[in-house]
């Protein structure tokens, strides 16, 4: 079935830094999904990409689809310590509906 | 409130004790899933279930049963745990129309479950 690369595993940045974690598939998606699971909590969706080269922004979140539609990133500008948790790409796959990346774990240091 | 419920969201049990946790959802979705969340493994799909009576394995099926008796209602079934299944649990459901890819899945609570 479908696998997706997600990375980096983990990323620790200052307060106020920039953050970005990418998801890779070697096949064309029709759409990829992103979510955002805060320390002892489940995972709460974000947002979903489907057109080539799309951008879609939420305050200091910038999500992309790559042009080919095999990649996608996650940018977060300037982070605070509310942006904590471990960030997940998902997308479709043969066996299941869906599939998730391993996901990026963001530290931020006060 | 629209949500997913799981039951019991912590639970200690011993090797070979028949257990199951309880999933539920008030959104009227036809999909649910079960997922098991392993550090450095992310989410991996144990079964889910189109609608009432339709479940399919996903990714990591064995030691698991489920069934789909009611829409709401999607329980995981634990006949003989084995250490190797502690693990987070989660449920999730989402709308079951068009290409299910498509569409948000929501996620109840998490399951800690530790198997001695």
């Amino acid at each position: 079935g479908q696998q997706v690369m997600q990375i980096p595993q983990y990323q620790h940045v200052q307060e106020g830094e920039d953050f970005t974690t990418y998801c890779n598939s070697s096949t064309t998606l029709s759409n990829i999904q992103w979510y955002k699971q805060r320390p002892g909590g489940h995972p709460v969706f974000l947002i979903q990409l489907v057109k080539s080269g799309e951008v879609k922004k939420q305050k200091r979140l910038t999500f992309q689809f790559g042009e080919a539609k095999k990649n996608s990133s996650l940018h977060i500008t300037a982070t605070q310590t509310t942006d904590v948790g471990t960030y997940f790409c998902a997308v479709p796959s043969g066996n299941t509906p869906l599939v998730f990346g391993k996901g990026t774990r963001l530290s931020v240091i006060a | 409130e629209a949500q997913v419920t799981q039951n019991p969201r912590y639970l200690i049990t011993v090797t070979g004790k028949k257990l199951t946790v309880t999933c539920s959802q008030n959104m009227n979705h036809e999909y649910m899933s079960w997922y098991r969340q392993d550090p450095g493994l992310g989410l991996r799909q144990i079964y889910y279930s189109m609608n009432v009576e339709v479940t399919d394995k996903g990714d990591v099926p064995e030691g698991y049963k489920v069934s789909r008796k009611e829409k709401r209602n999607f329980p995981l079934i634990l006949e003989s745990p084995s250490p190797n299944q502690t693990s987070l649990y989660f449920c999730a459901s989402s709308r079951g129309s068009g290409d299910l890819s498509y569409n948000e899945q929501f996620f109840g609570p998490g399951t800690r479950l530790t198997v001695l």
